[in-house]
């Protein structure tokens, strides 16, 4: 079945610092990626879709300079997350579209594993 | 967008059925019905996913009412490893290639040895 991969698992930064975190689709060209991010007890927030060869769409509230996204190829989006704060904490979640989702409606999209992000 | 809710906990004993309930009285006629689960420090994790009929895998079983506003996730032998949250999802958007999902709050199953 459809993999997604993500890099790190888990890692911990000084504030301040930046830190990528990426994706990729393993078996399948992903087109559209999507982004979340979870706080502890809480359920997955879409931050951001990625789209291959042009500019990740934000949902509202989410600053597009402090967390960049880049979709350079269809088997990889990184996430950046710049200048972090320790209320950057959180654990991130990538997911994956094959180019046909959006016309087969009864495929299911594919999550990572995700990385839990820490900032000291 | 079609919502929906479900109960914030559950308990279950091990080897029992596991009966999960969703509403999502708000449906739309093309809209599928998607269950993921997500295991604490975990990415969600595919479960089943339906239209109208009922459907079952390898993993769960799916039924849902004919109306469509409701439905019920199966886990037929409930084991210590399906403890986890899950979330019952109906599929948003209206432009191919830009669709996603909503998490909603899910339900914390718990499994009672």
């Amino acid at each position: 079945g459809a993999v997604v991969s993500q890099h790190p698992s888990w890692v911990i930064c000084k504030s301040g610092t930046s830190v990528k975190i990426e994706c990729r689709s393993l078996d399948f060209q992903a087109t559209t990626m999507f982004w979340y991010r979870q706080f502890p007890k809480q359920s997955l927030m879409l931050m951001a879709t990625s789209n291959e060869g042009s500019k990740a769409t934000y949902e509202q509230g989410v600053e597009k300079d402090k967390f960049l996204i880049n979709h350079a190829s269809l088997t990889l989006s990184t996430l950046t997350v710049t200048s972090a704060h320790p209320e950057d904490s959180s654990f991130y979640i990538c997911s994956a579209n094959p180019p046909n989702w959006g016309l087969l409606r009864n495929s299911p999209l594919h999550f990572g594993n995700g990385t839990r992000l820490t900032v000291t | 967008d079609a919502k929906t809710t479900q109960p914030p906990s559950m308990d279950c004993a091990e080897g029992r059925a596991a009966n999960l309930p969703c509403n999502h009285s708000t449906i739309s006629g093309n809209e599928y019905v998607y269950w993921y689960r997500q295991i604490h420090s975990q990415g969600p994790q595919y479960i089943i996913h339906g239209l109208k009929n009922n459907e079952t895998n390898e993993m769960a079983s799916l039924i849902i009412t004919e109306d469509r506003k409701s439905s019920t996730l199966i886990l037929p032998h409930a084991t210590l490893r399906d403890t986890a949250v899950y979330y019952c999802i109906v599929r948003v958007g209206h432009n191919f290639g830009n669709e996603k999902l909503t998490f909603g709050t899910g339900t914390r199953l718990t499994i009672i040895p």
